[in-house]
């Protein structure tokens, strides 16, 4: 099976512009997450989205936004852009079928985004 | 609060020694517990999960609940196995991962 992809791999925005990011998880999955990845903070959790629904939520700003559609697709949107939003974002998937269980997350290679 | 420490940013052994990255949480409920690891330039994959109990390119790791820890063992360290090692728990069933700060692990010839 391919893996989980994610478009574009690199981004440059300026500040208080908006960005949305896309991934598309292993065929068959369908729960999607996002990370945030940053030298400061490490890896950050910020929603999970299963059946077009956000199930889970981290602790960032309303800025922060996503959706998933029916074929599992899902996107993130980020507005009005700040300096430290600037990161790598990552996607993982997972078929959310365990029963009960965490499932083992598939990631993406991530899309860099900067922020000037 | 979920939290997951990982006190060694780096961690530089020689081939043949055995390795052992320390991995310490804190959670009141009842967590799942994961190892992953990004090699270079390649994506960040599970290396192995605490109830799955199996021996993963020769790494294992034991859940002490008493001791809230989780750490990964080698006893010989190869050095293919240079690479970012990242400490993750669960709440059970749930799909979020709260991540340690990584270990770099450099095993050297």
């Amino acid at each position: 099976k391919a893996g989980v992809t994610q478009t574009p791999r690199y981004l440059i925005k300026t500040r208080g512009q908006q960005v949305t990011l896309s991934c598309s998880p292993i065929s068959g999955h369908r729960s999607v997450s996002w990370y945030q990845q940053t030298p400061g903070q490490g890896l950050q959790f910020l929603f999970e989205y299963f059946s077009e629904t956000q199930r889970n939520k981290g602790n960032f700003p309303g800025r922060f936004s996503g959706r998933q559609f029916s074929n599992s697709r899902s996107e993130m949107n980020v507005s009005t852009l700040e300096l430290g939003d600037s990161a790598l974002y990552l996607c993982a998937s997972s078929p959310r079928t365990s029963g009960g269980r965490t499932d083992t997350q598939y990631f993406g290679p991530g899309t860099r985004l900067t922020v000037l | 609060a979920q939290r997951v420490t990982q006190p060694e940013k780096l961690l530089s052994v020689f081939k043949g020694a055995p390795v052992e990255l320390k991995c310490n949480y804190s959670y009141s409920g009842s967590p799942e517990l994961f190892w992953y690891v990004q090699y270079s330039r390649q994506r960040l994959q599970l290396l192995l999960r605490h109830i799955s109990r199996e021996s993963i390119k020769g790494f294992t790791a034991d859940l002490n609940k008493g001791e809230t820890s989780f750490h990964l063992k080698k006893p010989f360290a190869q050095e293919e196995d240079s690479a970012m090692y990242y400490c993750a728990l669960s709440a059970t069933g749930f799909q979020k991962l709260v991540f340690g700060t990584g270990t770099r692990l450099l095993v050297s010839p």
